[in-house]
């Protein structure tokens, strides 16, 4: 059974500040994916990591991905308030042919403070 | 935005009254999910469909049925509905993992209430 643990579920921060959000899982698997979710909202994709050693960027945030630690960090810097969301990993486990799905880590909710 | 549709998108009912969440997409993905999600859960898998008639369970199946006749539907029934599922309900939409992307988009969430 596929688990997928994320640290720290609570994380709060001050603005200006750099932390990482780590995302560990129990079986092998090469494809990871981060979302973001403010409240009350639907779940926003924000990186597809699809390969060993995968690294993507999009402002503030940075996600990487090692297949043989069998983690995944979401890398913080700089924080600011807009960063304020709960943060979500999801692993995809493969059965073969097409069938397979997504598991999701139970989330990092963030906090950033001035 | 993904073309998904969750309806409704808000509903309260009573123990043990049958319940039914449709999620419609209009992106003709192959794979449709039902997840629910609870505070300290984070998102749980209920079921899933890998093509039109075909579905499997997730890790919280009980009490929950599911059906998908056509591509762009895939239904979440509760049979009995317990306090217990009480929840936020989302659908998500991808393709098959044996692409090369199976990025999954989410619709907006239905909100159940059982009292």
């Amino acid at each position: 059974e596929l688990k997928v643990e994320q640290n720290p579920l609570f994380l709060s921060m001050q603005e200006g500040k750099n932390y990482t959000i780590y995302c560990n899982y129990s079986t092998t698997s090469d494809r990871l994916y981060w979302y973001r979710q403010d409240p009350g909202k639907s779940l926003e994709s924000l990186f597809v990591l699809l390969s060993n050693g995968a690294v993507k960027q999009e402002g503030r945030l940075m996600a990487s991905l090692d297949t043989k630690a069998r983690l995944s960090t979401l890398h913080i810097t700089a924080a600011v308030h807009d960063l304020s969301a709960t943060y979500f990993c999801a692993v995809e486990i493969y059965y073969g042919g097409s069938q397979g799905n997504l598991i999701f880590g139970k989330g990092t909710k963030l906090s950033v403070k001035p | 935005d993904a073309g998904i549709t969750q309806s409704p998108r808000h509903k309260v009912t009573e123990t043990g009254t049958p319940v039914t969440l449709r999620c419609h997409q209009t992106e003709n993905h192959r794979y449709m999910y039902w997840y629910r999600q609870d505070p300290g859960h984070g998102l749980r898998l209920i079921h899933y469909s890998y093509g039109v008639k075909d579905t499997d369970k997730g890790e919280v199946s009980d009490g929950y049925s599911v059906s998908r006749s056509k591509t762009e539907d895939f239904l979440l029934t509760l049979e009995s509905a317990t306090s217990s599922q009480t929840s936020v309900y989302f659908c998500a939409i991808s393709e098959p993992p044996s692409r090369s992307n199976t990025e999954a988009f989410f619709g907006q969430g239905t909100r159940l209430t059982v009292v």
